[in-house]
């Protein structure tokens, strides 16, 4: 598509619940970022996929969350049993891979009640 | 490790008036890039303008211009002729030169444009 496309848009999710967000990046683009922001606050890297390289998952807060991309292209990042402190807006970016021309998409906002 | 700061929570300024928001940077690496964006309400990521550190020219894009004091290590972003549709949340982010190229954010700046 035209742009990174994320969904939902929106996710209210009871405490204790599963959650999996859905990236759909740029056609070609090789690199894909997720990024967490609490409301008022910058971007949290989460994890990186680089083509069939391993992914660097650094940025991951606990072992509750994992993400996948398959194919190279569409990633899911999944929350499992999800605490209240995981409500932010989950962003997911792509790029050709060179370091430059990142592109987000709209991002996912998880309400978690 | 790369950090980026930006010490202004929040900023206003006149419509058409220019603005300076502020950004400092701490690395040990001699390449890297800079870079700004901007988030309107909407929540979209905007991208603005980049400087690469072995640029000798302050990056411009229109109305927006990026001072870089290398020295100081900042990297200020220049908004000029400010209009209602700048006031938004303003990120400055640091390229970082591991293998995965990921963006490092500041806190942002939130602008608010008054008329």
């Amino acid at each position: 598509g035209a742009g990174v496309s994320q969904s939902p848009s929106n996710k209210v999710t009871e405490k204790g619940k599963d959650v999996e967000l859905r990236c759909d990046p740029i056609s070609g683009h090789t690199a894909l970022y997720w990024y967490r922001q609490s409301l008022g606050q910058g971007l949290e890297f989460l994890i990186y996929f680089q083509g069939n390289s391993a992914p660097d998952k650094s940025g991951l807060p606990s072992d509750r969350f994992s993400a996948e991309r398959t194919g190279g292209s569409v990633s899911t990042l999944t929350i499992q049993r999800t605490q209240q402190e995981d409500s932010a807006v989950y962003l997911c970016a792509s790029s050709p891979g060179t370091g430059y021309g990142y592109t987000f998409g709209s991002g996912t906002r998880l309400t978690v009640v | 490790a790369q950090k980026i700061t930006q010490t202004q929570p929040g900023m206003f300024v006149q419509e058409k008036e220019a603005v300076t928001l502020d950004c400092t940077y701490d690395t040990s690496d001699q390449s890297y890039g800079l870079f700004w964006y901007k988030q309107p309400s909407s929540g979209e990521m905007i991208f603005l303008i980049y400087q690469g550190s072995y640029d000798e020219q302050n990056a411009t894009e229109g109305r927006y211009s990026l001072n870089f004091q290398k020295a100081r290590k900042s990297a200020n972003l220049v908004i000029s002729a400010s209009q209602l549709g700048d006031s938004a949340m303003y990120f400055c982010a640091m390229r970082d030169w591991d293998s995965s190229y990921k963006l490092i954010f500041g806190s942002g700046t939130r602008l608010l444009v008054r008329p």
